[in-house]
């Protein structure tokens, strides 16, 4: 199974800060990656899609890029809804596999 | 708007067979979507369980494919998922998916604890 490693683990930033989140897969993937939002008690929210593909409805703060192996989401200026777990996910092939998460925290 | 709703037994003893079934709604079931499982132990991180295709191919996690099936009844629009031999360790919130590339639209999952 393909490992996705995601860092770091979590993060501490204020409002308004430039945050960036990076999965690395163990080979590669093409860009067959999408990441998640996660807010306690919620299902996880689709941001990005297929690497570097904003899905219809989420804000243009948050952006991604990536391919092959290195992926990085970014959020250009942090806002205090994007407090919240983030994921990654590869569907290159099976069986699908999650990063281990990334949880950005207010400073 | 696509909606999926999980439902199924909250609490379950150890051994036990778990079976949640997952309604859809405002998408047909046969409109060529795949639509997949994905469960989260308390606390902790997202697993990957299994996606089916509306005319039955299945794909299943290897660390769970000797005890899970996931099935689809296009006539109700649901589709279903069945985990033998519980243990404690599969105590997580369960979530139905459509996938569309992605994992585009989700249940709001539905917490299930296996306990004596």
């Amino acid at each position: 199974a393909i490992q996705m490693t995601q860092s770091p683990t979590s993060l501490s930033a204020s409002v308004g800060d430039r945050v960036t989140i990076t999965c690395r897969a163990s080979q590669g993937i093409t860009n067959d990656l999408g990441w998640y939002q996660q807010k306690p008690g919620k299902a996880p929210k689709l941001l990005i899609y297929a690497a570097s593909s904003l899905q219809s409805g989420v804000s243009s703060r948050f952006s991604g890029s990536g391919y092959g192996t290195d992926f990085t989401l970014t959020i250009s200026s942090l806002q205090p809804e994007d407090f919240a777990t983030y994921y990654c996910l590869q569907d290159y092939n099976y069986p699908w596999t999650f990063g281990q998460g990334t949880t950005v925290e207010i400073k | 708007q696509v909606q999926l709703q999980e439902s199924g037994p909250g609490l379950l003893k150890p051994s036990e067979t778990l079976s949640l079934t997952c309604t859809v709604s405002g998408n047909s079931i046969s409109s060529g979507y795949y639509w997949g499982w994905i469960r989260q132990p308390p606390g902790k991180g997202l697993e990957w369980i299994g996606n089916i295709y509306y005319r039955g191919s299945t794909y299943y996690n290897p660390s769970l494919k000797t005890r899970v099936t996931i099935s689809v009844d296009t006539s109700k629009n649901q589709f279903s998922l069945k985990l033998t031999s519980l243990t404690a360790a599969d105590t997580a919130i369960y979530y139905c998916a459509r996938v569309y590339g992605d994992i585009d639209f989700w249940g709001q999952g539905t917490l299930v604890t296996v306990s004596s």
